[in-house]
């Protein structure tokens, strides 16, 4: 069973607050991901990295910004939130090219 | 290009076998992915398929590939109710250096009684 935790799992702000989801995972992995998830929609890759102090963005373009200071946390903030924001961001790790993605059980962002 | 495709929507009755298709464009995939989603949950993997297998079973699941016509299917035997949720189909293309996976839009799956 995987180990990657995400917090918060649910929450609701209001528009202009800086927000950031964190995400663990214990597993020492090196690659970690951020996808965001629209009810009923498909995923899409925002921020990737390959290891410390790597981060890239993914192929859906996002406001967010993300860091990699340690291995095992790959933090996820919005400056200003915004009611486009509201979604689902689903953080994921894997240990090396090929090797199977474990997610995290999701944050449920909602932006009143 | 990078595509996977799904149908949206496949409802079965308890009991029976599920199977749910995707299509995939990429040929340079290495690994092809099953994910359950069920509902307000993150993403639990399911199984995967090494792209030089035609088959693997892990108890009730069943995977299918079809390399040539790049076309994966998951079969559930015995389908219960607890297998309700959206399944998603994945792989991970050359281009994405093998580690950024491309998910299909989902099949949501219903059992009834």
């Amino acid at each position: 069973e995987a180990d990657i935790y995400q917090t918060p799992r649910y929450l609701v702000i209001g528009t202009g607050k800086k927000i950031t989801l964190e995400c663990s995972q214990t597993m020492g992995h090196d690659k970690m991901y951020w996808y965001q998830q629209d009810p009923g929609m498909e995923l899409h890759l925002i921020h990737y990295s390959y290891g410390v102090n790597s981060t890239e963005k993914g192929d859906l373009s996002s406001e967010s910004t993300v860091s990699r200071i340690r291995t095992e946390h790959f933090p996820l903030t919005l400056e200003s939130a915004r009611p486009s924001h509201t979604s689902q961001y689903l953080c994921a790790s894997s240990d090396s090219i090929g090797d199977t993605i474990y997610f995290g059980e999701g944050s449920w962002l909602t932006v009143v | 290009g990078e595509d996977v495709e799904q149908s949206l929507f496949l409802s079965v009755r308890e009991g029976d076998s599920s199977v749910i298709n995707c299509t995939y464009t990429d040929s340079s995939s290495t690994y092809l992915y099953w994910y359950k989603q069920e509902p307000g949950a993150g993403l639990q993997l399911l199984t995967y398929i090494f792209s030089n297998m035609d088959m693997k079973q892990d108890q009730r699941l069943t995977v299918l590939l079809n390399k040539k016509d790049k076309h994966l299917s998951l079969r559930i035997a015995d389908t219960q109710t607890g297998d309700s949720a959206i399944y998603f189909c994945a792989e991970t293309p050359l281009s994405g250096g093998y580690n950024k996976l491309i998910f299909g839009a989902g099949t949501r799956l219903a059992v009834h009684p």
